[in-house]
């Protein structure tokens, strides 16, 4: 299994709800990413987990908030965001963060739009 | 920051010929992969070199990595229609923790 699932695929959020995006890998990596993206712009890098621990949080406001219950699984929580906060999401994991050949297998994103 | 740079921003060609894709970046780096996007949806990685590798080959994939001028180029031979997509570069740190993405290349190929 080389898939990295992200759920939901879509997502509508009005600013003063409160929503999560899920992300879940079954390949025993230990890295875990999210993502930014607005349209016909590179991702942007959010956090990332090491170990189910924080190892990078690029400056992002605290509205967006991750969790790591466990080696599979990734959250983001979603709290009082903008209109400008409509972008797609991704999550992404790869074998080791701090290795040479870290391939990152991505998943399809959440599209989401803040109204 | 971003610290890959692409050129094209965009490229147009007809199937059959081949696309050429270049990248900078600025800061030493421990690799240096490809990726591809088709209509915003999730990446698929195409190839990775490695910073003491100088060229790579995967099937119509060619990649090219120069340390010393700090740029890489991607080369798709005889494109398909299909090969239609935004192609990212992206580079690893030193650290390896953080993996930075270039502009995009947006490589249409017409039929």
């Amino acid at each position: 299994d080389t898939e990295v699932t992200q759920t939901p695929k879509h997502l509508v959020m009005g600013m003063t709800n409160k929503k999560s995006l899920k992300c879940e890998q079954h390949m025993g990596h230990r890295a875990m990413y999210w993502y930014k993206q607005k349209a016909k712009k590179p991702p942007e890098l959010m956090f990332v987990y090491s170990y189910e621990k924080l190892s990078i949080n690029e400056s992002v406001p605290s509205r967006f908030s991750p969790e790591c219950p466990n080696s599979s699984l990734l959250n983001l929580h979603l709290h009082a965001l903008q209109p400008e906060d409509s972008a797609l999401y991704l999550c992404a994991s790869s074998q080791e963060p701090n290795v040479m050949n870290t391939e990152a297998f991505f998943g399809q994103g959440t599209r989401l739009t803040v109204v | 920051s971003q610290q890959g740079e692409e050129d094209p921003q965009a490229l147009s060609i007809q199937e059959g010929e081949n696309a050429t894709m270049n990248c900078s970046y600025k800061t030493s780096i421990n690799n240096l992969q490809w990726y591809r996007q088709n209509s915003g949806r999730g990446l698929v990685h195409l190839i990775l070199i490695r910073s003491n590798e100088r060229e790579k080959h995967s099937g119509r994939l060619r990649v090219t990595l120069d340390t010393s001028k700090k740029s890489s180029s991607l080369l798709i031979t005889a494109s398909r229609a299909a090969d239609t997509a935004s192609y990212f570069c992206a580079t690893s740190n030193t650290g390896g923790f953080k993996t930075i993405f270039g502009a995009g290349t947006r490589l249409f190929v017409k039929a």
